[in-house]
Parts: C-alpha cells; structure tokens; sequence
C-alpha cells in the first residue's frame, strides 16, 4: 500500500526559531494535508494542498506541494510554545478508492523550549 | 454539536471481551471514517460510510471488527474478542460529502485498552 515517510521523527528548538519538516511519498498523491495533534485530541488541519507546486500559507506556517507530486513540506516560521504538538503529513492517493481515505505519515513530534 | 463527538474516550477491557465504539459526527455530513492510530503512529484508515452504507471496508483488519451506521448519522464500531494488539485509538472523522476535496474533521479519540 501507500507509505510517507516523514522526517524529522522528533525536533528539540529553542523558542523564536523556525522549524522545517517534509514527508515523501514512492507513489503520487492529488492531495497534500498537513495535520497537528496534541495529546488526547484527534488531528487539526493546519493546511491543504491541491496541485503541483502550490504554496499556501496559514499564518506562520507555510506548506508546499512538491512538483513530482511525492513530497511536501511544512515550515513554521519564529515557533511558540503552543506549537508543541505532533505534526502529521496526510494525503490522497491517485488509486481507485483513494479519493477519501487519507494515508498518514509518521509525524513530527515538535518540542518547543521557551 | 459543534464536533465529532467520540464516546467513551477511554476504555479498559479484558482479551477476548466484546466493546462497541461510538461517534457522532457534524450535523449534516455525509461521510464518516474511522481510523486506528497505534502509539507512535499516524492514523491508519478502516472504514468509511457514506450514508448508511459502507462504502469501503478494505482496512478493517479481520472479521473481529465490524462497523455500522444505520440512520447515516451516528456509527458504532463494534470488535468482537478482543485481543491485546488491538489496544490504540479509535479516530473517527466525519466531512460533508466524501469526495476528495472535503475536508476530515477528527474527533478527539478512543482509547482502547486491551488487557
């Protein structure tokens, strides 16, 4: 089946600075989601990408979609505490039925040192 | 509500016990899923409706699990003799139509314990 592999698996920043993560995929995706879940909760979308090369921005995050359609990233520019969480990379498959179910990464655990 | 709802949030059974899992998704969405997340992992897809009907079942792991939604609004997940590897966090999300650009809402989560 489909896999994405997600890196960093853990990040230790200081409070202020910018943190950077990406997700890869073997296989090509229409959809890049990019997810936040703090413990106890079920995963928030922070950011959707729709095509090729498309840049979105959501406040201090900033996401793209790969041009070969199997990577993307996500930054998160001047980080604060309340960043803390794990960070999920998601998307849609192009096989037949992978229009709505999505496939997960690994996720980022981000800690945030104030 | 103004969110999935997940009940209950926590729940410690003994192997080869039987429990049922319960959301309620946003009013007026059409589509509802369940995920598993292990520990460690991202969620993994199971099931998802659209209406009462499932319309895919592929990632339910055996026969032990089985899900319905009747009135096409709140689902049960229901796993029969329970075993300790199912032990993880049932996710359930629901979004408005299915198709690919909609959006999943997640609630907050089962945890389910199988001692």
């Amino acid at each position: 089946g489909q896999q994405l592999n997600q890196s960093p698996q853990s990040m230790f920043i200081q409070e202020g600075e910018d943190v950077s993560m990406n997700c890869t995929s073997s296989s090509i995706f229409n959809t890049w989601l990019w997810y936040k879940q703090d413990p106890g909760e079920g995963p928030v979308l922070l950011i959707a990408l729709y095509k090729a090369g498309e840049l979105t921005s959501n406040g201090r995050l900033t996401a793209q979609f790969g041009i070969t359609r199997k990577d993307s990233f996500l930054n998160i520019s001047a980080s604060i505490p309340s960043d803390v969480g794990i960070y999920f990379c998601a998307g849609h498959g192009r096989s037949g039925g992978s229009n709505y179910k999505l496939t997960f990464g690994k996720g980022t655990l981000l800690t945030v040192n104030p | 509500g103004a969110g999935v709802s997940q009940t209950p949030s926590n729940k410690v059974t003994e192997k080869g016990k039987y429990v049922e899992l319960r959301c309620d998704p946003i009013s007026g969405h059409t589509a509802l899923y369940w995920y598993r997340q292990s520990l460690g992992q991202g969620p993994e897809f199971l099931i998802y409706f659209q209406g009462t009907g499932a319309a895919d079942d592929s990632g339910l792991p055996n026969d032990r699990f089985f899900a319905v939604r009747p009135e096409g609004s709140v689902s049960t997940l229901k796993i029969q003799r329970t075993e300790r590897g199912d032990s993880a966090v049932y996710l359930c999300a629901s979004s408005w139509s299915g198709r690919a650009g909609d959006t999943q809402y997640f609630g907050p989560g089962t945890r389910l314990t199988v001692l």
